[in-house]
């Protein structure tokens, strides 16, 4: 599995934009960047994902550069309930349907 | 609508004991997962169900851990002959058919084994 690289954390003063980067050089083609957070005490909770192009929902949205090396999930006005741990991974279609959790990045979010 | 379920949701057990944990998916999803996270520690996958297919059993540390599904809906992991290092909480999630990636978790059940 291609390997991600996030830093361990990050903080952010509330209703502010946060910028979470994720490095991820090894990556193939067929490749999906997917991001997951966990609050404290729950269990992961899908974010946004994306192959190419960037991404919006209602939660986030995804930059993704052009070279797909890395990608940046970007929170436009930070909560004091985003702080969480966030998980980027990748997910490679018709290959294992497991994902591969690494130590993510710890979001402080002060009030 | 009602997302994945997860009993019990806290579990102490003594070391020697035999556990099982069970894991209500969301209905119509076809993909079952369970992981397992220790304190302090990055969650770890365990096995995979897809519909009818043979399971992923890839991830099970020791063959003291099994899992079943059964009639593709609820799921049930055993661990035999527990062991302190058993103890973590063990997540399960479900997927939709098409949906790979997008998982969707319950809120775990805590495995104490003393």
């Amino acid at each position: 599995d291609a390997k991600t690289t996030q830093p361990n954390s990050m903080e952010s003063n509330e209703e502010e934009p946060v910028h979470l980067p994720c490095n991820h050089s090894t990556i193939s083609g067929t490749d999906y960047i997917h991001w997951y957070r966990q609050l404290p005490s729950q269990g992961p909770e899908y974010v946004i994902h994306g192959l190419t192009s960037n991404v919006n929902n209602r939660m986030a949205s995804l930059a993704i550069a052009e070279d797909r090396k890395s990608s940046t999930l970007i929170l436009h006005r930070a909560t004091l309930r985003d702080a969480a741990v966030y998980y980027c991974i990748l997910s490679r279609r018709g290959g294992s349907e497991k994902l591969v959790f690494g130590k993510g990045t710890k979001l402080t979010v002060n009030p | 609508g009602a997302g994945v379920s997860q009993s019990p949701s806290n579990k102490v057990t003594e070391k020697g004991k035999d556990v099982e944990l069970r894991c209500d998916p969301i209905s119509g999803h076809t993909a079952l997962y369970w992981y397992r996270q220790s304190l302090g520690q990055g969650l770890e996958f365990l096995i995979y169900f897809q519909g009818n297919s043979a399971p992923d059993k890839s991830g099970l540390p020791s063959d003291r851990f099994s899992a079943e599904r059964t009639g593709g809906s609820v799921s049930t992991l055993t661990i035999q002959r527990t062991q302190q290092e058993d103890s973590a909480v063990y997540l399960c999630a479900s997927s939709p058919l098409g949906r790979f990636g997008t998982q969707y978790f319950g809120p775990g059940t805590r495995l104490t084994v003393l």
